[in-house]
């Protein structure tokens, strides 16, 4: 069974689009997070989730909107797309708030062209 | 900003020989967490250090924490093919377990 899932894995997409990443956790955990890795390898927290809470709301564009259902999903959905937006986005979640390491889903490489 | 600096940023070394690779931050930390990401894959955790920790091990895994310097290492001993990965430190510094990451450390083990 996979611990964090994310769908899809690749997503290429057109200017002015929108588009949602979803994630899954089947771990029980409390907090989950959306991280964006750039070309660079650097990753960057954009958001946190716990117990369907918002906690974490990095400086991001508000075409950035998270939505977690539930507990165990936190999905991504994105307005207007842009070049730079492109991207690998990962899903993470955590036991508690920073106490315990996390868990990262495998990625979602988003290409705006 | 970024909170984390690694060094060096790649090392390349002969599977058996160790890789050490060091992490500098800026602010006072609650834990410090060291993950490795294969090419085009996730991050996976390795080790946790708490801030009232000095030294951890896991398998052939040793990781050092120097509060007073900002510093932490990552020793892999014995350093297998399948060790080859970016390896990334992170810091949490707040209450809401923000990760806040390093660049990485690009190691490459050659059979």
């Amino acid at each position: 069974d996979t611990a964090v899932s994310q769908t899809p894995k690749y997503l290429v997409t057109q200017m002015g689009n929108d588009k949602s990443i979803k994630c899954e956790q089947n771990l029980g955990h409390d907090t989950m997070y959306w991280y964006k890795q750039d070309s660079k390898k650097f990753l960057k927290i954009m958001f946190s989730y716990n117990n369907k809470e918002l906690i974490i709301n990095e400086t991001v564009p508000n075409r950035f909107s998270p939505k977690s259902p539930d507990k165990a999903h936190l999905n991504l959905h994105i307005n207007s797309l842009e070049l730079g937006d492109s991207a690998v986005y990962f899903c993470a979640s955590s036991r508690d708030t920073g106490i315990y390491g996390y868990t990262f889903g495998s990625g979602t490489r988003l290409t705006v062209v | 900003s970024q909170q984390g600096e690694e060094d060096p940023q790649a090392l390349s070394i002969q599977e058996g020989e160790n890789a050490t690779m060091n992490c500098s931050y800026k602010t006072s930390i609650n834990n410090l967490q060291w993950y490795r990401q294969n090419s085009g894959r996730g991050l996976v955790h390795l080790i946790l250090i708490r801030s009232n920790e000095r030294e951890k091990h896991s398998g052939r895994l040793r990781v050092t924490l120097d509060t007073s310097k900002k510093s932490s290492s990552l020793l892999i001993t014995a350093s297998r093919a399948a060790d080859t990965a970016s390896y990334f430190c992170a810091t949490v510094t707040d209450s809401w377990g923000k990760l806040q990451f390093g660049a990485g450390t690009q190691v490459v083990v050659t059979p």
